[in-house]
């Protein structure tokens, strides 16, 4: 069955440095998506992407943050200058329009 | 603007027993899907079952059913014959089937707990 594949799966990284968060959706999926959830919390759309191009983003997905669909199947998420606050499970989905979307596993993002 | 709301922070019930989570969204749209997420301690989200607004008839998938009522805005999940891997965060979630974005909404999450 096909699945949403993320790497890593847990990324340790220094505040202030840059990170890139890997995933490669289902291969006839036409959207896809960055989600987050800090611990505890309740899980946050941070943007969607469609037609090699953001169609949606919301208030945190700010300009420390980027997204990229670099060669077809893979689709990054990168977050520039991290922040204690950034540390979260990111978890990527794709889905066709109007159905259901499929998550990754998840990267547990730790700042330090 | 689309919101959900889990009234229940914590449920907790003996293995075999059944159990309802509670969820409630408001929305303007007509068409929709609604959705339930199970977030185990691996924090994997895994797709239990979903629900699409223009059915009358709740979904149901295997022991995992769903109470759907629209004029009330309220799409609770039930499960019967609770087992102990059952245990997990469940989020409900709401989709615009009228947007081509595909963005997804959720609750706060109801951590589920089953017990011997």
């Amino acid at each position: 069955e096909p699945e949403v594949t993320q790497t890593p799966s847990h990324q340790v990284t220094q505040m202030g440095q840059e990170v890139i968060l890997r995933c490669v959706p289902i291969s006839n999926h036409l959207y896809f998506y960055w989600y987050r959830q800090i611990l505890g919390q309740k899980v946050e759309f941070l943007v969607s992407f469609y037609n090699n191009e953001i169609s949606e983003k919301s208030e945190i997905f700010d300009d420390q943050f980027s997204v990229e669909r670099p060669d077809g199947s893979n689709f990054t998420l990168k977050i520039r200058s991290t922040k204690l606050e950034d540390s979260a499970m990111y978890f990527c989905a794709s889905g066709q329009v109007n159905t259901e979307a499929f998550f990754g596993q998840g990267t547990r993002l730790t700042v330090v | 603007a689309q919101t959900v709301t889990q009234s229940q922070p914590e449920m907790s019930v003996q293995e075999a027993e059944t159990v309802t989570l509670s969820c409630t969204y408001d929305t303007s749209e007509n068409n929709y899907y609604l959705f339930w997420y199970k977030q185990p301690p691996s924090r994997q989200m895994i797709l239990v079952i979903r629900q699409e607004a223009y059915k009358q008839q709740n979904a149901t998938e295997n022991r995992f059913s769903v109470n759907f009522q629209k004029a009330a805005k309220s799409f609770s999940l039930k499960i019967s014959d609770s087992q102990l891997g059952d245990t997990a965060m469940y989020f409900c979630a709401f989709i615009d089937r009228g947007s081509t974005l595909g963005r997804l909404y959720f609750g706060r999450g109801t951590q589920l707990t089953v017990w011997p």
